[in-house]
């Protein structure tokens, strides 16, 4: 099994839905991050978590919330999906300051 | 405004040759920097750390780190088509995400490896 699994893989959802992106880790990390890439933009950061009781928000929150419900799971809700939140969505974790990410293998959201 | 820039590519190097990725940073105070591959349409793949002034090597992975410059860069020996792909930098900032740090990646060199 993979380290850290994202569900769905794809999706394809209407203008206005409400989705959850899952994102759960078998790495025993506490740090974790939700990505989204957009071509010609890169990995840009939504939010973050460094425990269970730690949120924050990154460069581009707005549109986005997040649920840390165990040190394992880490969610990405988009509570009215709106057509330019098309994109990649990646989920991260880290083992600490000097550690780099481990990437799931990515959610590819298509808002219509 | 910290940043992390690289050259977009995309760099085409012929099967055998050397590939040399640069990337330059603007947070002087940075400690860590990351490589990481990233196939199209996959997941970014860790393949290189360094936290020190100098070259380390991995296999047919070099990278090399000039704090003074703000430079990274990344040599790919002997390179095979199976490297074709895009290669993100990217930086641990302390004063981005707190004093705990966050990383912040270049938006990527695409390398294309001929046969």
């Amino acid at each position: 099994d993979a380290d850290v699994t994202q569900t769905p893989r794809n999706r394809i959802t209407k203008t206005g839905k409400r989705i959850m992106l899952e994102c759960s880790q078998t790495k025993g990390h506490d740090r974790m991050y939700w990505y989204r890439q957009d071509p010609g933009l890169g990995l840009r950061l939504i939010y973050y978590s460094f425990d269970v009781k730690d949120i924050n928000k990154g460069e581009i929150s707005d549109g986005y919330s997040v649920s840390r419900q165990a040190q394992a799971k880490f969610s990405l809700s988009l509570e009215s999906a709106i057509p330019n939140q098309t994109a990649l969505y990646f989920c991260a974790t880290s083992g600490g300051t000097n550690y780099g990410y481990t990437f799931g293998s990515g959610t590819r959201l298509t808002v219509v | 405004q910290k940043e992390v820039e690289q050259n977009s590519g995309p760099l085409s190097v012929p099967e055998g040759a050397i590939a040399s990725l640069n990337c330059t940073y603007s947070d002087r105070g940075s400690q860590s920097f990351f490589w990481y591959r990233q196939y199209s349409g996959k997941s970014p793949e860790l393949i290189m750390s360094i936290y020190s002034n100098g070259d380390k090597e991995d296999g047919r992975f070099t990278a090399q780190l000039n704090k003074a410059s703000q430079y990274v860069s990344l040599l790919i020996r002997d390179s095979q088509p199976s490297d074709s792909a895009t290669y993100l930098c990217a930086v641990k900032v302390l004063n981005y995400g707190g004093s705990q740090g966050n990383l912040i990646f270049g938006k990527g060199t695409k390398l294309s490896v001929k046969p």
